[in-house]
């Protein structure tokens, strides 16, 4: 079965900065991979999508790769500020359609 | 516009009693719905999901159950609750027949066994 990896459990930086975030599977190649975030006592908040085709999608200030060779899907916030603190997801699709989380990073933004 | 609805939003039961989460979604028809578990310290496990009324596809062998009823309410149930049922349950949907479409989630209802 697929083993998702979310690089760590819990990542601090400065506002300002930009915050990275990696992703990592160990098997079968996805057709696509979604990226969420997640609140305290909420549920997950789709933020972005990128297929197997695709080397890079933006959105406002995040910026989604995914490197199909590495197996690795990195999640970026430039200028980072503290309302982006939260638990950010990734999903891969499977063969089944179904998506498959990671286990989260939970992202702090210190002023 | 579409809306999920999931209660109750927090629930504290003792071993061995039974389980009924409901989620409801308006706005759509025939979605495709999904329930999740999340544990403390790890990721969304997927339960059960639906593609259509009293068809339901389960992942994981547990002590849950899951029905569909009508076209748009989900339902999860135990008949007897074990403190390892313990977890953050989410309630999802996405519109038929549409794969890539992201996943809509509910609130959840954090359960707690005792």
């Amino acid at each position: 079965s697929q083993k998702i990896e979310q690089n760590s459990e819990a990542l601090n930086i400065q506002e300002g900065k930009t915050a990275t975030l990696t992703c990592n599977y160990t098997n079968y190649s996805p057709a696509y991979l979604q990226w969420y975030r997640q609140d305290p006592g909420r549920g997950p908040v789709f933020l972005l999508l990128i297929r197997e085709n695709e080397k890079e999608k933006r959105k406002e200030r995040l910026k989604v790769t995914f490197d199909t060779t590495l197996k690795q899907s990195l999640f970026h916030i430039t200028a980072s500020q503290p309302a982006d603190s939260a638990t950010y997801l990734c999903a891969l699709d499977s063969p089944a359609n179904n998506l498959f989380f990671g286990t989260g990073t939970r992202l702090t933004v210190i002023p | 516009s579409q809306t999920i609805h999931q209660w109750p939003a927090t629930l504290v039961q003792p071993v061995g009693s039974p389980l009924s989460l409901e989620c409801t979604v308006e706005g759509t028809s025939n979605p495709n719905l999904y329930w999740y578990r999340q544990a403390a310290g790890r990721g969304l496990q997927l339960l059960f999901y639906s593609v259509g009324i009293g068809q339901i596809s389960s992942e994981v062998p547990q002590n849950l159950s899951a029905s569909r009823p009508q076209d748009r309410q989900f339902i999860l149930s135990s008949k007897k609750l074990l403190l390892s049922d313990s977890g953050f349950y989410l309630c999802a949907w996405i519109p038929p027949g549409l794969r890539n479409s992201p996943l809509h989630f509910g609130n959840g209802t954090r359960l707690t066994v005792t």
